[in-house]
């Protein structure tokens, strides 16, 4: 079936970097793009960016570009976060989902928990 | 950025009650508008996007309308799996979600 599957929580000090994994299957990876969406505890979902795992073109949102980098390899299907200089606000509950771009957001993973703390 | 405003913030409800959720955009989108589904510690689920089209195993008392900078969430008649958060997402332009409605039981 198709899923996606998150790497586990991570713990991180202020000023450290994460990188979260999204390993695909059930599916043809490169014909999808993937987005990044984050939930701070409490809170909405926050979109951080969009990585196209045919060509590897991004398009980040705007608050956090020079701090996150997204990455794939098409050898495991993988998809990749990497969120740099943490701050408590980043604490909340990453989420990869496969991307149509116009039409949606169809498979999610099942979220990956960063806290940041001293 | 595109703002989406969406309303009610909270909605009380009961079982078999039509609900209607607003969603508006800040400025025009066309019909690039998703609704996602959340409840409490799970991943959003994708109801409908292109405005009004259903996405394949979401029950049809969902259902979506609109197009520009005015949209709208239906669900006929409500079930008790229904209470949960609605987000609606824009699709046009550097993707942004709008703040929720939490249904909640009456």
């Amino acid at each position: 079936q198709v899923q996606l599957v998150q790497s586990g929580a991570e713990v991180k000090k202020p000023g450290a970097s994460v990188k979260v994994s999204c390993k695909a299957s059930g599916y043809t990876f490169t014909s999808y793009g993937i987005s990044w969406v984050r939930q701070a505890p409490g809170q909405g979902l926050e979109w951080m960016g969009w990585i196209s795992a045919y060509n590897g073109n991004t398009n980040y949102a705007q608050k956090l570009q020079g701090r996150v980098t997204m990455t794939t390899d098409t050898s495991t299907s993988t998809a990749y976060m990497e969120l740099r200089s943490l701050r408590s606000d980043d604490t909340a509950v990453y989420y990869c989902a496969r991307d149509r771009t116009r039409r949606g957001m169809d498979v999610w993973g099942q979220g990956t928990t960063v806290t940041v703390s001293s | 950025d595109i703002q989406l405003t969406q309303s009610p913030s909270f909605l009380s409800a009961s079982v078999g009650d039509r609900v209607t959720i607003t969603c508006r955009a800040s400025q025009g989108i066309s019909s690039y508008l998703a609704w996602y589904q959340q409840k409490p510690g799970k991943a959003p689920k994708l109801l409908i996007y292109a405005a009004s089209t259903l996405q394949s195993g979401v029950p049809s008392r969902f259902s979506g309308s609109g197009s520009g900078t005015e949209f709208t969430l239906t669900i006929s008649s409500l079930q008790p799996e229904d209470f949960a958060t609605y987000y609606c997402q824009q699709l046009n332009s550097y993707l942004t979600f709008g703040p929720g409605t939490k249904v909640d039981i009456k």
